[in-house]
């Protein structure tokens, strides 16, 4: 079972908006603007894709936005392409250790 | 190019030992903390260990008093010594560099395969 709860899956149509949503505790989520957002596609490594809650690395698409309120974090994904489809990760730095935590991923399916 | 390059996953029986390694290239491995990440078929990514720039560790309690994180400055490698192993340290082993500032993963490698048998 995973520190951070995450949807299992979410679906969008090609232009459409989704968000995901990941929702910790006050010893992560909630007490640090450390939550960034993680893209896997099948048989590949993670891709940071946001990093401090909000902020995009360089060549990162800024269809990717991230949020977040109290102890849940959001990453949202407009204008959906085929190529979005994947599995999509959270973490954020905890307060215990210290250490850091993860989601269990939300598949995202383009239909 | 700035990469991270995983070895050393295979197959070993419970109980056993094994040692992964990653190469670092392209960055100066010197100024970044520097992690192990792990991933069971099917699940969700794991912190497993973390060593600073001073060379200080962190492990959390699934791992603590069983691996051993180090890394060698001169090679610009990063080692995980595994011990004790068990069929739940079966997984995907990830390399990854960390901005401490950020408290973020930045770069990933590819990967290595830790199966253990029991």
């Amino acid at each position: 079972q995973s520190a951070l709860t995450q949807p299992a899956s979410v679906s969008g149509s090609p232009g459409q908006s989704i968000t995901i949503s990941c929702t910790g505790t006050s010893s992560d989520v909630g007490a640090y603007n450390y939550v960034s957002w993680y893209r896997q596609h099948p048989g590949k490594a993670p891709k940071l894709m946001i990093y401090g809650v909000s902020n995009r690395p360089s060549g990162v698409s800024s269809r990717f936005s991230g949020s977040k309120s109290g102890n849940t974090a959001s990453l949202t994904i407009s204008g959906l392409q085929a190529e979005d489809e994947a599995d999509y990760y959270c973490g954020s730095f905890a307060s215990s250790s210290p250490g850091w935590v993860f989601g269990g991923g939300t598949k995202l399916t383009v239909l | 190019e700035v990469q991270l390059v995983e070895s050393g996953g295979g197959l070993v029986q419970s109980g056993g030992s094994l040692r992964l390694s990653c190469a670092a290239s392209g960055f100066t491995f010197t100024n970044y903390d520097m992690h192990w990440v792990r991933q069971a078929t099917g699940k969700g990514l794991e912190w497993v260990s973390a060593i600073g720039t001073a060379g200080n560790t962190f492990y959390p309690d699934s791992v603590k008093g069983r691996f051993t994180i180090s890394r060698e400055i001169d090679k610009n490698s990063l080692y995980l010594q595994m011990n004790s192993l068990r069929a739940e340290d079966t997984a995907m082993y990830y390399c990854a560099r960390v901005v401490w500032d950020l408290r973020t993963f930045d770069l990933w490698g590819q990967g290595t395969m830790v199966t253990v048998s029991s």
